[in-house]
């Protein structure tokens, strides 16, 4: 059965920190892995990974794939009280469905 | 730049009612799903559409029906609402590509007593 697992499930550091969350993946014929972040409301697209060994950035946020080893990571560098949220990281397989964690709660403290 | 829109926002219903959650996207995506969302958990794919005509079940279909009568909506309609129904549903909508992402509603808060 294909599964994603998320680590750690929550996780709690001051502003400043560096974070590194986790996801790691079984899932036939997979094509992408996704990270979201979710607030309160819906969540909202971060990186598409396909490619092992390709850091993807946005700002403070970099994610990597790792094909070999089935897994991701991403980073948050200098985390401001604004990155606190629940990461969630998504498998996709060949037919374009998502497999989810069950996320990352992130809690930023001043 | 409606984007992905469902409605109501929130709703208490009665054991044993049923009701029609609403979806309604505008940016001409063939994928369309509906996810319930537990407290603390990730999101679980109940029904999902590949194309107007076509549904297929998910991981938790159970409780659930759903239609995609035009491209745009993909309503979903709980029978006999149950305490175990409470949650929060996200409808969703993509374009089956190399490098499609996928869209969320704003979600619907859901409470069955």
């Amino acid at each position: 059965e294909d599964k994603v697992v998320q680590s750690p499930l929550s996780l709690v550091v001051h502003e400043g920190d560096t974070v590194t969350l986790n996801c790691s993946y079984e899932v036939t014929n997979f094509r992408s892995l996704l990270w979201y972040k979710q607030e309160k409301k819906a969540p909202t697209f971060l990186f598409m990974l396909t490619s092992s060994g390709i850091e993807k950035k946005s700002g403070r946020l970099s994610s990597i794939l790792d094909k070999k080893e089935l897994f991701s990571i991403l980073n948050i560098t200098a985390t401001q009280t604004g990155d606190s949220a629940v990461y969630l990281c998504a498998a996709m397989d060949s037919n374009y469905q998502l497999i989810w964690g069950a996320g990352t709660k992130l809690i930023i403290k001043p | 730049n409606a984007g992905v829109t469902q409605t109501p926002k929130f709703r208490i219903l009665k054991i044993g009612q049923s009701m029609t959650l609403q979806c309604t996207q505008d940016m001409n995506h063939n994928y369309m799903y509906w996810y319930r969302q537990d407290p603390g958990m990730g999101l679980k794919l109940i029904y999902y559409s590949v194309g107007a005509g076509i549904t297929d079940k998910g991981e938790v279909p159970n409780g659930y029906n759903v239609s995609r009568s035009t491209t745009e909506d993909f309503p979903l309609r709980l029978e006999l609402a149950a305490p175990s129904q409470t949650s929060v549903y996200f409808c969703a909508s993509s374009h089956r590509g190399s490098g499609n992402t996928i869209y969320f509603g704003e979600g619907s808060w859901l409470t069955v007593v």
